[in-house]
């Protein structure tokens, strides 16, 4: 069983609604990342924290997507109007170190299906 | 383009087979992670490699920065070992991990 949680499991959303999914990342892990990965197996990195701060995010997510990680409450990532495009696979992943000091360990995902 | 490139994308193999995947690399990659994707979807995380070599039971992965590629073995294949294979490279300029499109391994009995 993964040490990064991630909830709900699946999400199944219409065009135009939001969709939420949140994750816990392992316990001492200060770095979260998170990306998307859709049916052809390609994964976008879409943003990363350390601690409450964000790191780096694509412009998609800055535009589209409201994300963040509270201390002491899981983090979050929200698509605030959904499309189809947006089905997919999203894992959160977190890192003792981040950047290149040490491994991701990635949570099961939320699979998001925009109908 | 392909910063990442895995091969095969897909593989078949018999049960107590050996196989080798592959990843080679169009970026300075510092550290690298082959990860195998369950069904379910989840990451279930296989090495986490720095230059050289690391063994885990019936699995072997090496890395060579210089020659920028990553392999990893699998001995005496099991059906078990069904799923997807990622590689995915770090490169300390970009900050995340970048990922391959995936090695589609299926173990027949």
């Amino acid at each position: 069983n993964s040490k990064v949680i991630q909830t709900p499991r699946y999400l199944v959303k219409g065009q135009g609604q939001k969709a939420k999914m949140r994750c816990i990342p392992e316990k001492g892990h200060p770095v979260v990342f998170w990306y998307q990965q859709n049916k052809n197996n390609e994964f976008k990195f879409l943003i990363n924290f350390q601690n409450q701060e964000v790191l780096q995010q694509i412009d998609m997510t800055e535009k589209r997507f409201s994300a963040e990680c509270p201390s002491n409450s899981p983090c979050s990532l929200e698509i605030q109007s959904s499309e189809a495009g947006d089905s997919a696979l999203y894992l959160c992943a977190s890192s003792l170190e981040g950047a290149s000091n040490s491994d991701y360990t990635f949570g099961s995902g939320t699979r998001l299906l925009v109908i | 383009g392909d910063k990442v490139k895995q091969s095969p994308s897909a593989l078949s193999l018999q049960e107590g087979t050996n196989s080798a995947l592959r990843c080679n690399f169009s970026i300075a990659a510092t550290t690298v992670q082959w990860f195998l994707q369950n069904p379910r979807g989840s990451l279930i995380n296989l090495f986490y490699l720095v230059p050289g070599t690391k063994e885990n039971g019936r699995l072997k992965s090496a890395f060579d920065s210089k020659e920028s590629y990553s392999t990893l073995h699998i001995r005496d294949a099991q059906l078990e070992d069904s799923g997807t294979y990622f590689c995915a490279a770090m490169n300390y300029n970009q900050g995340k991990l970048i990922f391959g499109q995936g090695t589609k391994l299926s173990i027949k009995p």
